[in-house]
């Protein structure tokens, strides 16, 4: 059964510094979606990942899949406080329909 | 409409009553989902259409849970008899295709709220 781990799982940090997330999956996969999620709100589409060693950058976030180590990264660069969310990420395991979504992480930006 | 939409957007009901939860896609996505949300939790995969079809409904909690779509658009979430650990928020997602990893977009969500 593919099982997606997320960490950390909460994460404080100040307006300015860098930091990344981590999704790790269990089983094969070429497809790896991230989101972001604001507090009451549903799930904002961030970066669709779709091969090894895809790379994919908007504003302060980049994110990057290696396939072979069952490993995205989603790093922020010089955070702000808009970035404050929940951020998911999200695997479908190959030849399957079904997306499989890690715990999340809880992102507060400190001004 | 433009997104995905659900409705009603809240539903507080008494325990052991019945409730629907209604999602329209995006128009000419032919992949339907529909997940719940508990409080401070990840997404649980509930329920998967390719057109009016679910080919696999493993994900729903109980046989208290079904759904529907028809005219492979809207599609009915129905609890009967809803339990207080029911409570959550239900969203609703769409994609162009099930196989080509397009990404899915999901509606606002349905708050159920069981006393």
């Amino acid at each position: 059964e593919l099982k997606v781990e997320q960490n950390p799982l909460f994460l404080s940090m100040q307006e300015g510094k860098n930091y990344t997330i981590y999704c790790n999956y269990s089983t094969t996969s070429d497809r790896l979606y991230w989101y972001r999620q604001d507090p009451g709100k549903s799930l904002e589409s961030l970066f669709v990942l779709l091969s090894n060693g895809a790379v994919k950058q908007e504003g302060r976030l980049m994110a990057s899949l290696d396939t072979k180590a069952r490993l995205s990264t989603l790093h922020i660069t010089a955070a702000v406080h808009d970035l404050s969310a929940t951020y998911f990420c999200a695997v479908v395991s190959g030849g399957t329909y079904k997306y499989i979504f890690g715990t999340g992480t809880r992102l507060k930006v400190l001004a | 409409g433009a997104g995905v939409s659900q409705s009603p957007s809240n539903k507080v009901t008494e325990k052991g009553k019945d409730v629907e939860l209604r999602c329209d896609p995006i128009s000419g996505h032919t992949a339907l989902y529909w997940y719940r949300q508990r409080l401070g939790q990840g997404l649980e995969f509930l329920i998967y259409f390719q057109g009016n079809s679910a080919p696999d409904k493993s994900g729903l909690p109980s046989d208290r849970f079904s759904a529907e779509r028809t005219g492979e658009s809207v599609s009915t979430l129905t609890i009967q008899r809803t339990q207080q650990e029911d409570s959550a928020v239900y969203l609703c997602a769409s994609s162009l295709f099930q196989e080509g990893g397009y990404e899915q977009f999901f509606g606002p969500g349905t708050r159920l709220t069981v006393l």
